[in-house]
């Protein structure tokens, strides 16, 4: 069965760092993959998805995430974050049959000023 | 402006009682899902439907039903809500329904089963 890891439950970054969320993923084929951010309170909403092409994917508010098949990751990145950046993030691999999209645990993102 | 909306917001039930939690979009969108959101746990899907006139089951459809009686709405029903039904529910469409689909999500219900 599909699966979603995500290592780290709570991150601190500072404004103005770089960030990297990890994701990694089990799946038997080429799989369709998504970051989708939640803001406190809110729904979630898409950042970026990947299933074919190049393997470095940019998504909207300054987001990207690359594609590694041989570690099966899908790590999101920024380079440097902004205070408005604070939210949840998940990670998710589409998947048919019943499943559909199957969601990481999520990483809760904090910024410090 | 276009999108899904939860009804209600927030809700707090008492154990054993029917609840009906309600969502409606207005893009056309063939699919339509239901999760639920539980801490370290992410969201997990309850109940798809791909298009009017038909459901499926997900991860953790017990307690859970619904239907889709049209394209616009996909309400979730808890027969006798237990405890254990306490979480945020997301509701969320997509155009077809397919593993590369991108689903846009509602606002939200959190519901509390004391």
């Amino acid at each position: 069965a599909q699966s979603v890891t995500q290592p780290d439950i709570h991150i601190t970054v500072s404004e103005g760092a770089s960030l990297e969320l990890r994701c990694n993923y089990s799946y038997g084929a080429t799989p369709y993959l998504f970051w989708y951010v939640q803001s406190p309170g809110q729904g979630l909403q898409l950042l970026l998805k990947y299933f074919s092409g190049d393997t470095l994917v940019q998504g909207i508010k300054g987001f990207e995430a690359e594609f590694k098949r041989s570690q099966s990751s899908f790590n999101l990145r920024k380079p440097s974050v902004h205070w408005s950046d604070a939210a949840e993030y998940f990670c998710a691999v589409g998947a048919v049959g019943a499943q559909k999209l199957v969601f990481g645990q999520g990483t809760r993102l904090t910024i410090n000023p | 402006i276009a999108g899904i909306t939860q009804a209600p917001t927030s809700q707090i039930l008492a154990a054993g009682r029917r609840m009906t939690l309600r969502c409606t979009q207005d893009m056309r969108h063939n699919a339509m899902y239901w999760y639920r959101q539980d801490l370290g746990l992410g969201l997990r899907l309850i109940h798809y439907s791909n298009t009017a006139g038909t459901t499926g089951k997900g991860e953790v459809p017990d307690g859970y039903s619904v239907s889709r009686a049209n394209t616009d709405d996909f309400p979730l029903t808890l027969a006798s809500a237990v405890p254990s039904q306490t979480s945020v529910y997301f509701c969320a469409s997509s155009v077809a329904g397919g593993p590369g689909d991108t689903q846009y999500f509602g606002p939200g219900t959190r519901l509390t089963v004391l």
